[in-house]
């Protein structure tokens, strides 16, 4: 298994900030993954997370407005940038191990006003 | 690409009464497809995986789900419910060639009537 764990656990934020979400896990693994999951809605995946490389983006998200860092192989961090209030969401970090399961941090609340 | 159909938004049932949640996929090969189950506040939580071999699976809580390629379709069922498992839950499916990312579906929420 792994444990993940998530800071903040929630935040409101103002519009125009930026707010940094960490991720920490208890073990090694090399992909990290982070979702957006939107008031009412499911996860959709932001971009994948390798440790040494930039970060995958899906398709619909940018690295300007969601820059993530991946320093070593049991930490990441994922930015919200310039924010506005549809950027209001659940953030949440997830790590898999060889295909077996994904494991999710417990998210990240984030209100923009 | 990979696409997963929970067609049931809301579904209600009574305490003790069967459950079968509905998934169906979309994957041109073998999937890994899974559910995981979010309580109100909570992170999300595996109740059970098929990556292959038996087709009826077991997990957590009680429930089980069965692949069916057929129907391309991995339904979760419990025969007995709690008022605890009101919830909401969620098929994904993996891709083994897109690694270890997952394409959720939008989720079904269950609600139990004492």
């Amino acid at each position: 298994s792994a444990v993940i764990s998530q800071k903040p656990s929630r935040d409101i934020c103002q519009r125009g900030t930026s707010l940094t979400i960490q991720c920490q896990v208890d073990s090694q693994v090399t992909m990290m993954f982070w979702y957006r999951q939107q008031p009412g809605q499911s996860l959709t995946l932001i971009a994948t997370a390798n440790q040494g490389s930039e970060a995958t983006y899906e398709s619909g998200f940018v690295i300007d407005k969601f820059p993530i860092s991946r320093p070593n192989l049991t930490f990441s961090t994922l930015t919200v940038s310039n924010m506005s209030p549809e950027d209001s969401s659940i953030y949440l970090c997830s790590v898999a191990r060889g295909n077996t399961e994904a494991f999710f941090g417990q998210g990240t609340r984030l209100t923009v006003v | 690409a990979q696409s997963v159909t929970q067609p049931d938004i809301h579904i209600t049932v009574s305490e003790g009464a069967s459950l079968e949640l509905r998934c169906n996929y979309s994957y041109g090969a073998t999937p890994y497809l899974f559910w995981y189950v979010q309580s109100p506040g909570q992170g999300l939580q595996l109740l059970l995986k098929y990556f292959s071999g038996d087709t009826l699976v077991q997990g957590i809580k009680g429930f089980e789900a069965e692949f069916k390629r057929s129907q391309s379709s991995f339904n979760l069922r419990k025969p007995s419910v709690h008022w605890s498992d009101a919830a909401e839950y969620f098929c994904a499916v993996g891709a083994r060639s897109s690694g270890d990312k997952l394409t959720f579906g939008t989720g079904t929420r269950l609600a139990v009537r004492p």
